[in-house]
């Protein structure tokens, strides 16, 4: 299986302050141009939430101050600008081959 | 609006069985592959199960192997989990998925539905 490892696995941060989480995967996410990697964030209370899909593109309604990068094994979800309503955990997921794998969530908090 | 709608979860026994069921709507059910994600109470998420379009084609996570039965009805745009010989480890909120824009995607409305197996 594709292992996903993030970190860190806690982070504080300060309002209006950038953030960074990093995600690496046991084997190569990229696969006919693509590169399979996603992120998601889910807010205390809710279901998760896709914000980037293929390393880096944004999902409708996802603010612009959320990024996605990364090639290969090592990708990175960046904001910009941290936000009282991004308090949640993030994943990213790798869903390039089968079984589907999560990282094990990074807690942001403010 | 696509929404997906999780229902049948509840208390079972060890041993025991339950169905899931997952209402689509706002797509076409069809033309999708659709699966099942689950979470433990306060862990991470794991994929569960996928299933292709005509239900020809089938993966499952070696935890559930030989125990739960992807499914789908294209006519009723539903898709069930049978889930037997439950476990305490089973115990988690379980979503529904599908592809969107070639990538898998959580319907960010959705509550789940909890299987706790307890005696």
């Amino acid at each position: 299986d594709v292992v996903m490892t993030q970190s860190p696995l806690s982070l504080p941060v300060t309002l209006g302050q950038p953030a960074s989480i990093s995600c690496t995967s046991s084997q190569s996410l990229v696969y006919s141009g693509n590169t399979y990697l996603n992120w998601f964030q889910q807010r205390p209370g809710q279901s998760p939430r896709r914000l980037i899909y293929k390393l880096s593109n944004r999902d409708s309604g996802v603010p612009d101050r959320f990024s996605g990068s990364g090639s290969g094994t090592d990708f990175t979800l960046k904001i910009s600008r941290v936000e009282a309503e991004d308090v949640g955990v993030y994943y990213c997921m790798q869903d390039k081959d089968w079984p589907h794998t999560f990282g094990q969530g990074t807690k942001l908090e403010i | 609006e696509v929404q997906l709608v999780e229902s049948g979860g509840g208390l079972v026994q060890p041993g025991g069985s339950l169905r899931l069921s997952c209402a689509a709507s706002e797509f076409t059910f069809s033309d999708y592959w659709m699966g099942w994600v689950r979470q433990a109470p306060g862990k991470g998420l794991e994929w569960v199960a996928n299933i292709k379009q005509d239900g020809s084609e089938k993966q499952y996570v070696d935890s559930v192997k030989g125990r739960f039965t992807i499914s789908r009805d294209n006519a009723k745009k539903s898709l069930y989990l049978q889930m037997n010989s439950l476990r305490a480890e089973d115990t988690a909120v379980y979503y529904c998925v599908r592809p969107n824009f070639g990538s898998w995607w959580f319907d960010p409305r959705g509550q789940g539905t909890l299987v706790t197996v307890s005696s």
